[in-house]
């Protein structure tokens, strides 16, 4: 079975600086491997996937993750924040076998002025 | 429509009453899936259909829960003799394939947030 470890429950940073969340995933063969978003009282939005063709995946908004195989990670990044990143992120794996997707236990971001 | 949708946007019951939500997937999309929200369990996988096929139950976390898809599109999920810890935000997602290798994104509707009291 599929499990997806998000390190940080929360993130604070400046906006204008980097961000990094982090997610490590735990499976017996390549999985299928998103990060989505979701604003406040919105819906769930894909940023990104990764699908098995290149390791480094450039998703919306300036967001890129990189899948590291030796490592079980996809840490999520982007160079400069926004303010209106501020959002919970969901790492997320897929299992080919059942389409259910595994979420992470999510990450809020937080964007300071 | 432009995306899915689900209805109602909340609503409220007394423990012990049933609740009917509602699911109407992107026009096209085979495949639909309901997930839960809650704060003690994050996001959980309930049940998915894909066309014709028996639906994947795997997820549904006991016989008071249980879902139907009609003519391929609409989905209800329903549960029975509802209880406090049923409390949370239920999302439907649809996607236009759920079978083969090739993954097809998942789109999420807004939730019905659930309160039982």
């Amino acid at each position: 079975a599929q499990s997806v470890t998000q390190l940080d429950s929360h993130v604070s940073v400046s906006e204008g600086t980097p961000v990094l969340l982090r997610c490590n995933y735990s499976s017996s063969y390549s999985p299928s491997l998103f990060w989505y978003v979701q604003h406040p009282n919105k819906g769930l939005q894909l940023l990104l996937k990764y699908t098995s063709a290149a390791t480094l995946v450039k998703g919306i908004n300036g967001f890129e993750a990189e899948f590291k195989k030796s490592e079980t990670s996809f840490h999520l990044t982007k160079p400069s924040a926004h303010m209106s990143d501020a959002a919970e992120y969901f790492c997320v794996a897929m299992d080919t076998g059942r389409r259910a997707l595994t979420f992470g236990s999510g990450t809020r971001l937080q964007v300071q002025p | 429509g432009a995306g899915v949708s689900q209805s109602p946007s909340n609503k409220v019951t007394e423990k012990g009453k049933d609740v009917e939500l509602r699911c109407d997937p992107i026009s096209g999309h085979t495949a639909l899936y309901w997930y839960r929200q809650s704060l003690g369990q994050g996001l959980e996988f309930l049940i998915y259909f894909q066309g014709n096929s028996a639906p994947d139950k795997s997820g549904l976390p006991s016989d008071r829960f249980s879902a139907e898809r009609t003519g391929g599109s609409v989905s209800t999920l329903t549960i029975q003799r509802t209880q406090q810890e049923d409390s949370a935000v239920y999302l439907c997602a649809s996607s236009l394939d759920g079978g083969g290798g090739t993954y097809n994104e998942q789109f999420f509707g807004p939730g019905t947030r659930l309160t039982v009291l």
